[in-house]
C-alpha cells in the first residue's frame, strides 16, 4: 500500500505570495493532519480534517488554511507569505477519527524569501 | 507553554548498549502517548504507543515505560544499532482532541558503531 505522498517536495516563495501544499493519504484513510516543523519551535499541529470537515485546529493565524476532499486528499495553503512561514509541512493520515497512531509523508520544504 | 518536552537534545550511545530517552508532560488530559522516529528529509516514522491505562509497552527492541504520577514516559531501545541513529520524537494526545498530536522537540540519538 502506498504511503502518503505530498506534492511538491520543495517549493521557494517570496514574501507576500501565497503557496497551496498538497497531501494525499494512503489509501483508505479519512483522516488528514498537518504539522509545521521548524528548528524554533519543533513540530507543531495545524488542523486535521476528517470527512472534508476540520475538527480541530492549532494556534496559528488565519493565513493558514486547509481543506480536504471527498476522496480525503487534502490541501494547505498559506497566504501573504512571511519570512516566518518558511518550514517543513507534513502531512500525516489515520484510518478513523480517533486512531492516534498518524503516518506521515515526507513532507514539504518551503522557503520564502 | 510546552507542554511535551524532551529535555535532553542529544544523546550518544555505543552500538549494543541500552538507550533510554526521556519525555515529560504538563496537560493531564493527555491519554495517549507515542514515539516517532524521524531521519532527514523524511517524515516521521511511528515506532511505538502507550495508553494512559498501561505502564509498560513492548515491542522488539523498543519499551516504553509511563508513569502518570510524575508525567513521565521514556523509551528504551535495547540492543541500540547503528541504524537507530535518528531524532526520536515523543508525542501525546488526549481523546477529545482526536487526531491531534502535541509533540516534544526531539532527541537526536547517535549510536555509535
Amino acid at each position: 500500500k502506498a504511503g502518503v505522498t505530498q506534492t511538491p517536495r520543495y517549493l521557494i516563495k517570496t514574501r507576500g505570495q501565497q503557496v497551496t501544499l498538497s497531501c494525499s493519504p494512503i489509501s483508505g484513510h479519512r483522516s488528514v493532519s498537518w504539522y509545521q516543523q521548524t528548528p524554533g519551535q519543533g513540530l507543531q499541529f495545524l488542523f486535521e480534517y476528517f470527512s472534508e470537515t476540520q475538527r480541530n485546529k492549532g494556534n496559528f493565524p488565519g493565513r493558514f488554511s486547509g481543506r480536504q476532499f471527498s476522496n480525503s486528499r487534502s490541501e494547505m495553503n498559506v497566504s501573504t507569505l512571511e519570512l516566518g512561514d518558511s518550514a517543513l509541512y507534513l502531512c500525516a493520515s489515520s484510518l478513523i477519527d480517533i486512531s492516534y497512531e498518524q503516518y506521515f509523508g515526507p513532507g514539504t520544504r518551503l522557503t520564502v524569501t | 507553554d510546552q507542554q511535551v518536552k524532551q529535555n535532553s537534545p542529544s544523546l550518544s550511545v555505543q552500538e549494543g548498549r541500552i538507550s533510554i530517552l526521556n519525555c515529560d508532560y504538563t496537560n493531564s488530559m493527555f491519554d495517549y502517548f507515542l514515539w516517532y522516529k524521524k531521519y532527514p528529509a523524511e517524515g516521521p516514522t511511528f515506532l511505538i504507543s502507550i495508553s494512559s491505562i498501561k505502564d509498560k509497552n513492548e515491542d522488539g527492541r523498543f519499551t516504553v515505560f509511563l508513569n502518570k504520577s510524575a508525567k513521565h514516559l521514556s523509551l528504551h531501545i535495547v540492543p541500540s544499532q547503528p541504524g537507530d541513529s535518528a531524532v526520536y520524537f515523543c508525542a501525546a494526545s488526549a481523546g477529545a482532541a482526536g487526531n491531534k498530536l502535541t509533540f516534544g522537540g526531539g532527541t537526536r540519538v547517535l549510536v555509535k558503531p
